[in-house]
């Protein structure tokens, strides 16, 4: 069972408009969500996170939304620059009662911005 | 802050091989994760280290698998007996803690192809 879904595997958008990448979670236990950016063959980079007391966070160009009773989150990124392509992956985490904050990933989406 | 690095980048090596990947992580940071990618799949978790103390393994860490962080410094992940089913991207994450949301920061990853 997937806890975290991304389910628009690929997104296109045009220059300088508005990129709207969503992703779903089921286990109400997490408490803290991120968005990463990887490029092929590198590891994932950290965007913008996002604790479950908020609903918004928002660093230059990027925003995320979060909805709890919906279990839905957002990143927004405004203006799409070309430098945007890459694979997002949403990520959440929640204490395990072993110690660690592990992250449950969902399966990314790929953003193609178009100059 | 050099960041979180990795060594070897790319390794092949044959079925029924023993191999090590080394993880380096930000110098300040208590934490480390392993994490396990593949093709179309976002970070699986792995295993987790508090300083020198391993307190998680994934069931995906079967016993062909080890993880060591010895001085709570740098740590090794050491497979035996490689499968091809062990190709994957082997990420490392490090983080601070929870004053910054126990924010992973990843390294560069180690691809692993078994012939």
């Amino acid at each position: 069972d997937q806890q975290v879904k991304q389910n628009s595997p690929s997104l296109s958008v045009q220059e300088g408009r508005i990129s709207i990448l969503n992703c779903d979670y089921t286990n109400s236990m997490f408490d803290y969500f991120l968005w990463y950016k990887k490029y092929p063959a590198e590891g994932p980079t950290f965007l913008i996170s996002i604790s479950s007391i908020k609903d918004k966070n928002e660093d230059g160009r990027f925003t995320v939304f979060l909805n709890k009773s919906a279990k839905h989150l957002s990143l927004h990124i405004v203006p799409s620059q070309p430098g945007d392509s890459a694979v997002y992956f949403c990520a959440a985490s929640a204490y395990s009662g072993a110690g660690s904050y592990q992250l449950t990933f969902g399966k990314g989406t790929k953003l193609s911005v178009i100059p | 802050d050099t960041g979180v690095s990795q060594n070897p980048r790319h390794k092949i090596t044959k079925r029924g091989q023993n191999v090590t990947f080394r993880c380096d992580p930000i110098s300040e940071h208590n934490r480390l994760y392993w994490y396990r990618q593949t093709l179309g799949q976002g970070p699986e978790f792995l295993t987790y280290f508090q300083n020198e103390a391993q307190l998680e393994k994934s069931r995906l860490l079967s016993d062909r698998f080890s993880a060591e962080r010895p001085k709570g410094s740098f740590s090794t992940l050491e497979i035996q007996r490689t499968e091809q089913g062990d190709s994957a991207m082997y990420l490392c994450a490090s983080s601070a803690g929870l004053a910054d949301g126990d924010t992973q920061y990843f390294g560069p990853g180690t691809r692993l192809t078994v012939l």
